[in-house]
Protein backbone atom coordinates (compact mmCIF):
# COMPACT_ATOMS: atom_id res chain seq x y z
CA UNK A 1 0.00 0.00 0.00
CA UNK A 2 0.84 3.82 -0.90
CA UNK A 3 1.73 6.07 2.38
CA UNK A 4 1.95 8.93 2.24
CA UNK A 5 3.19 10.90 5.67
CA UNK A 6 2.50 14.34 6.80
CA UNK A 7 5.00 14.68 9.73
CA UNK A 8 2.69 16.93 11.51
CA UNK A 9 -1.24 16.71 12.32
CA UNK A 10 -1.57 20.04 14.19
CA UNK A 11 0.58 23.08 13.86
CA UNK A 12 0.03 26.17 15.93
CA UNK A 13 2.35 29.25 14.24
CA UNK A 14 2.44 32.87 14.94
CA UNK A 15 1.92 35.45 12.16
CA UNK A 16 4.90 36.19 10.09
CA UNK A 17 6.99 33.13 10.98
CA UNK A 18 8.34 31.21 8.26
CA UNK A 19 6.41 27.80 8.13
CA UNK A 20 7.45 24.28 6.75
CA UNK A 21 5.40 21.27 6.05
CA UNK A 22 7.04 18.60 5.27
CA UNK A 23 5.55 15.46 3.20
CA UNK A 24 7.20 11.98 2.30
CA UNK A 25 5.89 9.05 -0.21
CA UNK A 26 7.40 5.61 0.44
CA UNK A 27 6.12 4.22 -3.27
CA UNK A 28 8.71 6.27 -5.72
CA UNK A 29 6.07 7.71 -6.75
CA UNK A 30 6.95 10.51 -10.10
CA UNK A 31 4.21 13.41 -8.97
CA UNK A 32 3.72 15.36 -5.89
CA UNK A 33 0.88 17.78 -4.99
CA UNK A 34 0.03 19.83 -2.19
CA UNK A 35 -3.93 20.96 -1.38
CA UNK A 36 -5.28 23.06 0.83
CA UNK A 37 -8.95 22.53 1.97
CA UNK A 38 -11.23 25.39 3.21
CA UNK A 39 -15.04 24.69 4.07
CA UNK A 40 -16.79 25.96 1.50
CA UNK A 41 -13.55 26.02 -1.06
CA UNK A 42 -13.21 22.37 -1.17
CA UNK A 43 -9.71 21.14 -2.52
CA UNK A 44 -7.41 23.77 -4.07
CA UNK A 45 -4.25 23.03 -5.70
CA UNK A 46 -1.48 24.78 -4.52
CA UNK A 47 1.69 23.90 -5.72
CA UNK A 48 2.83 20.36 -7.73
CA UNK A 49 5.83 18.49 -8.95
CA UNK A 50 6.35 15.65 -11.66
CA UNK A 51 10.07 14.98 -11.06
CA UNK A 52 12.84 16.04 -8.68
CA UNK A 53 14.16 19.52 -8.41
CA UNK A 54 10.78 20.55 -10.36
CA UNK A 55 7.56 22.67 -9.84
CA UNK A 56 4.83 23.94 -11.36
CA UNK A 57 2.43 26.27 -9.31
CA UNK A 58 -1.40 25.52 -8.86
CA UNK A 59 -4.04 27.79 -8.52
CA UNK A 60 -3.40 29.30 -5.49
CA UNK A 61 0.31 29.83 -4.96
CA UNK A 62 0.75 33.05 -3.85
CA UNK A 63 2.06 33.47 -0.66
CA UNK A 64 4.08 29.53 -0.86
CA UNK A 65 6.89 27.80 -1.96
CA UNK A 66 7.75 24.18 -2.33
CA UNK A 67 11.12 22.20 -2.48
CA UNK A 68 11.50 18.88 -3.66
CA UNK A 69 15.05 18.09 -3.54
CA UNK A 70 14.49 13.62 -3.19
CA UNK A 71 12.05 11.92 -5.04
CA UNK A 72 10.59 10.94 -2.19
CA UNK A 73 10.32 14.35 -0.44
CA UNK A 74 7.94 17.26 -1.25
CA UNK A 75 7.88 20.44 1.16
CA UNK A 76 5.54 23.66 1.20
CA UNK A 77 6.82 26.96 2.79
CA UNK A 78 4.72 29.40 4.14
CA UNK A 79 7.76 32.23 3.35
CA UNK A 80 5.68 34.76 6.20
CA UNK A 81 3.11 32.98 7.63
CA UNK A 82 -0.63 34.86 7.78
CA UNK A 83 -3.93 34.31 9.25
CA UNK A 84 -5.87 33.66 6.16
CA UNK A 85 -3.13 30.59 5.58
CA UNK A 86 -5.23 28.95 8.73
CA UNK A 87 -6.12 26.15 6.91
CA UNK A 88 -6.17 22.15 6.29
CA UNK A 89 -3.39 21.21 4.01
CA UNK A 90 -2.63 18.26 2.36
CA UNK A 91 0.21 16.23 0.51
CA UNK A 92 -0.26 13.80 -2.49
CA UNK A 93 1.30 11.57 -4.69
CA UNK A 94 0.84 9.85 -7.57
CA UNK A 95 2.66 7.59 -9.90
CA UNK A 96 3.54 9.15 -12.97
CA UNK A 97 1.69 11.12 -15.90
CA UNK A 98 -0.29 9.38 -18.93
CA UNK A 99 -0.90 6.25 -17.09
CA UNK A 100 -3.62 4.96 -14.28
CA UNK A 101 -2.50 7.12 -11.74
CA UNK A 102 -5.28 8.26 -8.72
CA UNK A 103 -3.97 10.62 -5.93
CA UNK A 104 -2.63 8.83 -2.63
CA UNK A 105 -3.20 11.55 0.28
CA UNK A 106 -1.80 11.62 3.39
CA UNK A 107 -3.71 12.15 6.47
CA UNK A 108 -3.25 16.12 6.37
CA UNK A 109 -1.75 19.19 8.86
CA UNK A 110 -4.11 21.29 10.12
CA UNK A 111 -2.22 25.16 10.39
CA UNK A 112 -3.09 27.49 12.70
CA UNK A 113 -1.82 30.92 12.11
CA UNK A 114 -2.46 32.98 14.99
CA UNK B 1 -13.13 25.05 -17.30
CA UNK B 2 -13.76 21.88 -15.90
CA UNK B 3 -16.24 20.85 -13.32
CA UNK B 4 -17.83 18.46 -11.18
CA UNK B 5 -20.73 18.77 -8.88
CA UNK B 6 -22.30 16.77 -5.85
CA UNK B 7 -24.88 17.54 -3.85
CA UNK B 8 -23.76 18.71 -0.49
CA UNK B 9 -25.98 16.37 1.93
CA UNK B 10 -27.39 12.65 2.01
CA UNK B 11 -28.98 11.39 5.07
CA UNK B 12 -29.77 7.47 5.37
CA UNK B 13 -30.91 4.39 8.05
CA UNK B 14 -28.39 2.21 8.84
CA UNK B 15 -28.47 -1.24 6.88
CA UNK B 16 -30.42 0.67 3.73
CA UNK B 17 -27.84 1.55 0.39
CA UNK B 18 -26.90 4.97 -0.10
CA UNK B 19 -26.06 6.41 -3.41
CA UNK B 20 -24.09 9.28 -4.01
CA UNK B 21 -24.10 11.22 -7.35
CA UNK B 22 -21.65 13.22 -9.67
CA UNK B 23 -21.73 14.95 -12.89
CA UNK B 24 -18.80 16.36 -14.81
CA UNK B 25 -18.22 18.46 -17.74
CA UNK B 26 -14.71 17.54 -19.00
CA UNK B 27 -15.65 14.80 -22.05
CA UNK B 28 -12.04 13.81 -21.96
CA UNK B 29 -12.11 12.29 -18.61
CA UNK B 30 -9.67 9.02 -18.38
CA UNK B 31 -10.49 8.52 -14.66
CA UNK B 32 -13.08 9.13 -12.30
CA UNK B 33 -12.19 8.51 -8.89
CA UNK B 34 -14.38 8.51 -5.49
CA UNK B 35 -12.81 9.15 -2.02
CA UNK B 36 -13.74 8.81 1.02
CA UNK B 37 -12.69 11.27 3.85
CA UNK B 38 -13.21 10.93 7.47
CA UNK B 39 -13.13 13.96 10.39
CA UNK B 40 -10.05 15.39 10.51
CA UNK B 41 -8.12 13.12 7.80
CA UNK B 42 -7.04 12.93 4.42
CA UNK B 43 -9.02 11.68 1.16
CA UNK B 44 -9.07 7.90 1.23
CA UNK B 45 -8.65 6.07 -2.13
CA UNK B 46 -12.48 4.22 -2.22
CA UNK B 47 -12.26 3.02 -5.89
CA UNK B 48 -12.36 4.08 -9.39
CA UNK B 49 -13.41 3.70 -12.51
CA UNK B 50 -11.99 4.23 -16.18
CA UNK B 51 -13.91 5.96 -18.52
CA UNK B 52 -14.46 2.92 -20.81
CA UNK B 53 -16.46 0.97 -18.76
CA UNK B 54 -20.15 1.82 -17.40
CA UNK B 55 -19.84 -0.09 -13.79
CA UNK B 56 -17.16 -1.16 -11.58
CA UNK B 57 -17.91 -3.69 -8.28
CA UNK B 58 -15.70 -3.97 -5.14
CA UNK B 59 -17.52 -5.38 -2.19
CA UNK B 60 -20.14 -3.22 -1.22
CA UNK B 61 -19.33 -0.45 -3.54
CA UNK B 62 -20.48 -0.23 -7.12
CA UNK B 63 -19.72 2.51 -8.99
CA UNK B 64 -22.08 3.59 -12.16
CA UNK B 65 -20.97 5.41 -15.07
CA UNK B 66 -22.84 6.97 -17.83
CA UNK B 67 -19.86 8.60 -20.14
CA UNK B 68 -23.15 9.85 -22.52
CA UNK B 69 -24.51 11.93 -19.39
CA UNK B 70 -21.37 12.68 -17.94
CA UNK B 71 -22.97 11.04 -14.79
CA UNK B 72 -21.31 8.99 -12.22
CA UNK B 73 -22.67 7.08 -9.17
CA UNK B 74 -21.65 5.38 -5.90
CA UNK B 75 -24.10 3.13 -4.32
CA UNK B 76 -22.63 1.55 -0.98
CA UNK B 77 -24.56 -1.38 0.17
CA UNK B 78 -25.62 -2.00 3.66
CA UNK B 79 -24.65 1.43 4.99
CA UNK B 80 -23.08 1.52 8.31
CA UNK B 81 -22.38 3.87 10.70
CA UNK B 82 -18.86 4.04 9.80
CA UNK B 83 -19.91 4.84 6.44
CA UNK B 84 -20.33 8.39 8.00
CA UNK B 85 -17.94 10.79 6.25
CA UNK B 86 -17.28 12.94 3.03
CA UNK B 87 -17.55 11.50 -0.16
CA UNK B 88 -15.51 12.92 -2.95
CA UNK B 89 -15.68 12.91 -6.80
CA UNK B 90 -12.72 13.18 -8.65
CA UNK B 91 -11.88 13.51 -12.29
CA UNK B 92 -8.44 13.66 -14.29
CA UNK B 93 -7.01 12.97 -17.79
CA UNK B 94 -3.56 10.53 -17.70
CA UNK B 95 -2.59 11.37 -14.12
CA UNK B 96 -3.16 15.01 -14.72
CA UNK B 97 -5.34 18.45 -14.14
CA UNK B 98 -7.68 16.08 -11.45
CA UNK B 99 -10.53 18.33 -10.65
CA UNK B 100 -12.35 17.49 -7.42
CA UNK B 101 -16.19 17.93 -6.56
CA UNK B 102 -16.97 19.86 -3.55
CA UNK B 103 -17.60 16.44 -1.60
CA UNK B 104 -21.02 14.62 0.03
CA UNK B 105 -21.45 14.28 3.59
CA UNK B 106 -22.96 10.95 4.33
CA UNK B 107 -25.16 10.64 7.55
CA UNK B 108 -25.93 6.99 8.36
CA UNK B 109 -28.83 7.16 10.85
CA UNK B 110 -29.27 4.17 13.30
Amino acid sequence: DVKVTQSSRYLVKRTGEKVFLECVQDMDHENMFWYRQDPGLGLRLIYFSYDVKMKEKGDIPEGYSVSREKKERFSLILESASTNQTSMYLCASSLEQGAESPLHFGNGTRLTVT
Amino acid sequence: GEDVEQSLFLSVREGDSSVINCTYTDSSSTYLYWYKQEPGAGLQLLTYIFSNMDMKQDQRLTVLLNKKDKHLSLRIADTQTGDSAIYFCAEDNYGQNFVFGPGTRLSVLP
